[in-house]
């Protein structure tokens, strides 16, 4: 079965930083890729996805990812967090044969002070 | 349109009593799914639907039964709850399973099981 791992389960960071959130995904089979955000008391929403095509995706509130295949890594950048960043940040995956269901990672939850 | 929708929005439940979680989507959307997010543990799927009146297991589903009746709606059954299924319960559908069809998620149900 595939597994997503998060490798940090909070990273602190200050407004205009830069900040890389780590996802590492199990299978080396064609996957699809996902970042999604949770901000408090409300449900998840879709930063980016990467399908296919350019390993460089760009989403939604100035996130960007990198599919690196033969690292199995999907990592999201910002190259400055604004406090309004502040959420929890979840990685999940999709993978054939159907690509049904998500198989997500526990999150990482990005926490920015001023 | 008001997307996906969860009744309740809490619940407090007595060890063995049972309660149906109700969630309702006006996208006209083939796929739903139930997950439960505990701290530290990320979302895992309880159960999902591919279309009306067939549902499959996801990861969790000991302890809950599912029923699409009906296209729009997917209610979540805890017949005898218990502590363990404390969480924070959310709905999401998509168009089809298929990866580039985004599950859009609702607000949440919070339950606590005494």
């Amino acid at each position: 079965a595939q597994s997503v791992t998060q490798l940090d389960s909070q990273v602190p960071v200050f407004e205009e930083a830069p900040v890389e959130l780590r996802c590492n995904y199990s299978s080396s089979v064609s996957v699809y890729l996902f970042w999604y955000v949770q901000y408090p008391n409300q449900g998840l929403q879709l930063l980016l996805k990467y399908l296919s095509g350019s390993t460089l995706v760009k989403g939604i509130n100035g996130f960007e990812a990198e599919f690196n295949k033969s690292q199995t890594s999907f990592h999201l950048r910002k190259p400055s967090v604004h406090i309004s960043d502040t959420a929890e940040y979840f990685c999940a995956v999709s993978d054939p044969p159907r690509y049904s269901t998500l198989t997500f990672g526990k999150g990482t939850m990005l926490l920015v002070s001023p | 349109n008001a997307g996906v929708t969860q009744t309740p929005k809490f619940r407090v439940l007595k060890t063995g009593q049972s309660m149906t979680l109700l969630c309702a989507q006006d996208m006209n959307h083939e796929y739903m799914y139930w997950y439960r997010q505990d701290p530290g543990m990320g979302l895992r799927l309880i159960h999902y639907s591919v279309g009306e009146g067939t549902t499959a297991k996801g990861e969790v589903p000991d302890g809950y039964n599912v029923s699409r009746l009906k296209k729009q709606n997917f209610l979540l059954g805890l017949e005898s709850a218990a502590p363990s299924q404390t969480s924070v319960y959310f709905c999401a559908s998509s168009y089809r399973g298929q990866a580039y069809n985004e599950q859009f998620f609702g607000p949440g149900t919070r339950l606590t099981v005494l």
